[in-house]
């Protein structure tokens, strides 16, 4: 299996922040990585797809990139809905898996 | 729009068997992979496996020897059972619809989630 390791695992960001999370895979999974947000007591939802696709409707502030074992998630300046727990996740073999999440809380 | 529901029991005594289905509306099952889910409690995501609409799943190895996923075309439905469910197996479950576009897959629609606990 492929492992995801996401860092933080938790940050605390003021509105207008830069926020980065990472994600690192325990092989090189080329671009096939999707980031989720959820938020409290919700199912995740899809923000961007193959590592820099973001999908409809998500704000632009948020962007992707990296290739190969090192990605990242970019949140520019971070608005109060932003708060919920991010996931990573591997597409390039099964069994598919998940980062372990980042809490992002907005102060 | 895409809508998927999970339903089934929310209580499942320990070494009996989960059954779940999910529902889905809006668009029809065929031409998709279908993917259950689950969260435990304050925990993160595992990936249980997919279905394809033609019947052709992939498992994850680690619970591989006692699920099964199915699917009824007619009915836009598909379905997960966990058999010999113990403490461990408590947890939110999703549904969710897996789609490809530039590289690998994602899940792009999701159920609301259902909690089973498993407990006597």
């Amino acid at each position: 299996d492929i492992q995801m390791t996401q860092s933080p695992s938790s940050l605390s960001a003021s509105v207008g922040d830069r926020v980065t999370i990472t994600c690192r895979a325990s092989q090189s999974i080329s671009t096939y990585l999707n980031w989720y947000q959820q938020r409290p007591g919700k199912a995740p939802k899809l923000l961007i797809q193959a590592t820099s696709r973001l999908e409809s409707g998500v704000p632009s502030r948020f962007s992707g990139s990296g290739s190969g074992t090192d990605f990242t998630l970019t949140i520019t300046s971070p608005q109060p809905e932003d708060l919920g727990t991010y996931y990573c996740q591997q597409s390039y073999s099964t069994p598919w898996t998940f980062g372990q999440g980042t809490k992002v809380e907005i102060k | 729009q895409v809508q998927l529901q999970e339903s089934g029991p929310g209580l499942v005594k320990p070494s009996e068997t989960l059954s779940l289905t999910c529902t889905v509306s809006g668009r029809s099952i065929n031409g998709y992979y279908w993917s259950w889910i689950r969260q435990p409690p304050g925990k993160g995501l595992e990936w249980i496996g997919y279905i394809h609409y033609t019947g052709s799943t992939d498992y994850n190895p680690s619970l591989k020897s006692r699920v099964t996923i199915s699917v009824d075309t007619s009915k836009n439905q598909f379905f997960l059972r966990l058999s010999s469910v113990t403490a461990a197996d408590t947890a939110v479950y999703f549904c969710a619809r897996s789609d490809t576009l530039l590289v690998g897959y994602y899940f792009d629609f999701w159920g609301q989630g259902t909690l089973v606990t498993v407990s006597s």
